[in-house]
């Protein structure tokens, strides 16, 4: 079946502008996940959200960054003022279930990111 | 926080060779530990988990073993070959109420010399 997808793939924006990153989780997949990577590191937690509720977003650096999943499917990344740090690739991921399941229900399958570049 | 630690940042093996990925973890907690294979330009691919519960884990040439004691776990591929080349990524998770984003180590270039 189809996996998670992100668009855009790519996006270009100025210093201080506005964006919003999409993410198209598995279908059927409660939990959803936002992760952000710069080069050459590992991808970093920003939000998790459980069906339609941000359940932990301890990992958002700051008040610019805000996420939505309002029909507890699609979710979408929201960066306001957007600065040259924020430069990255933006990675979502799924899984079935967020919390503890039985077998492999908290696997997390990755989309192949939004590479987002503030000049 | 969890806090994982990789090593090496770079390994260069001969095609056939055998290829280890070490990871440890600092939080006791922990208990589900994913390894995560990224190609240039492509997301994260889950290729083998290992929960706390188990000791050791293995699927065709790869195969991981976790140390609770130690807090350590490692990947093993065995038999490389030209397309196991890519980065790879040890994480951890305390699966079971809180947080459930995954910490990942720094990544490991997996270079395959044929």
């Amino acid at each position: 079946g189809a996996g998670v997808s992100q668009t855009p793939s790519n996006k270009v924006t100025e210093k201080g502008k506005y964006v919003e990153l999409r993410c198209d989780p598995i279908s059927g997949h409660t939990a959803l996940y936002w992760y952000r990577q710069s080069l050459g590191q590992g991808p970093e937690f920003l939000i998790y959200f459980q069906g339609t509720g941000a359940a932990d977003d301890s990992g958002l650096p700051n008040d610019r960054f805000f996420a939505v999943r309002p029909e507890g499917s699609v979710s979408t990344l929201k960066i306001q003022r957007t600065e040259r740090g924020d430069s990255a690739v933006y990675l979502c991921a799924s899984s079935l279930m967020g919390l503890a399941g039985v077998g492999s229900t908290d696997t997390q399958y990755f989309g192949p990111g939004t590479r987002l570049t503030v000049l | 926080g969890e806090n994982v630690e990789q090593h090496p940042s770079t390994l260069s093996v001969q095609e056939g060779d055998s290829a280890v990925i070490k990871c440890t973890y600092s939080d006791s907690a922990s208990n589900y530990f994913p390894w995560y294979k990224q190609e240039l330009g492509k997301g994260p691919q889950l290729i083998i988990d290992i929960r706390s519960n188990v000791g050791e884990k293995k699927d065709q040439r790869i195969a991981v073993t976790l140390n609770k004691t130690a807090k350590h776990f490692s990947l093993h591929i065995t038999e490389t070959q030209p397309e196991d080349s890519a980065v790879y990524f040890c994480a951890a998770l305390y699966s079971g109420g809180g947080a459930d984003g995954l910490t990942f180590g720094k990544g490991t270039h997996l270079i395959i010399q044929p």
